[in-house]
């Protein structure tokens, strides 16, 4: 049963460029978060995917865009990258749809360098 | 107020003892909570998720909710040098959907 898979695993990106990262969730799963986590901190809520719609976003500006396909896999974008981008992005699946969460299942991650 | 509020730590025991972690939070409507273990380098991975006041036991790991006082912990039983790791504490907000993690604690279990 197949996890969680990001990809890629490691980007370096200049300052202004946009980026693209992937995300494929869990066997089962329907729901795709994306978070941002900095060195030493907690993950940072991006955004939620259900039903190819984004259903909650957090505090991020409009650079920071998504998709979710309806094989439930899902693409972060982001825009006009600044050096603050650099993090970890993680994807985490779950399959609480309209339920109660039971927790997520992460990705490996995607480890953003900003230069 | 942070949403989540961790003690950052390093939080330190030696092998065999045991291990309390806390975390408060700030939304009175939260459902659900977390608790997920990040060794350094890796993701993080789900050890246990609670619901209801009381405690729920999970082999050496014991969650405790109190939501009238706003407060979750995690009691890790029987330390061991690999369970030193950063855990977080995450709680969902009170639409249902979106998970708020706490900055982590930092635990060292001495050999």
């Amino acid at each position: 049963d197949a996890g969680v898979t990001q990809s890629p695993t490691h980007l370096i990106k200049t300052r202004g460029q946009q980026v693209t990262l992937r995300c494929s969730p869990k066997s089962g799963h329907d729901t795709v978060s994306w978070y941002q986590q900095a060195l030493g901190q907690g993950p940072q809520f991006i955004f939620q995917y259900y039903e190819e719609e984004e259903r909650q976003r957090g505090n991020f500006p409009d650079r920071f865009s998504g998709h979710q396909f309806p094989n439930y896999s899902s693409e972060l974008n982001v825009n006009a990258l600044l050096l603050g981008d650099s993090a970890l992005y993680l994807c985490a699946s779950s399959s609480d749809g309209g339920g109660p969460n039971y927790g997520y299942t992460f990705g490996s991650g995607t480890r953003l360098t900003v230069v | 107020q942070k949403e989540v509020e961790q003690n950052s730590g390093p939080l330190s025991v030696p092998e065999g003892a045991i291990a309390s972690l806390n975390c408060t939070y700030s939304d009175r409507g939260s459902q659900s909570f977390f608790w997920y273990r990040q060794y350094s380098g890796k993701s993080p991975e789900l050890i246990m998720f609670i619901y209801s006041n009381g405690d729920k036991e999970d082999g050496r790991f014991t969650a405790q909710l109190n939501k009238a006082s706003q407060y979750v912990s995690l009691l890790i039983r029987d330390s061991q040098p690999s369970d030193s790791a950063t855990y977080l504490c995450a709680v969902s907000d009170t639409g249902g959907f979106k998970t708020i993690f706490g900055a982590g604690t930092r635990l060292f279990v001495k050999a």
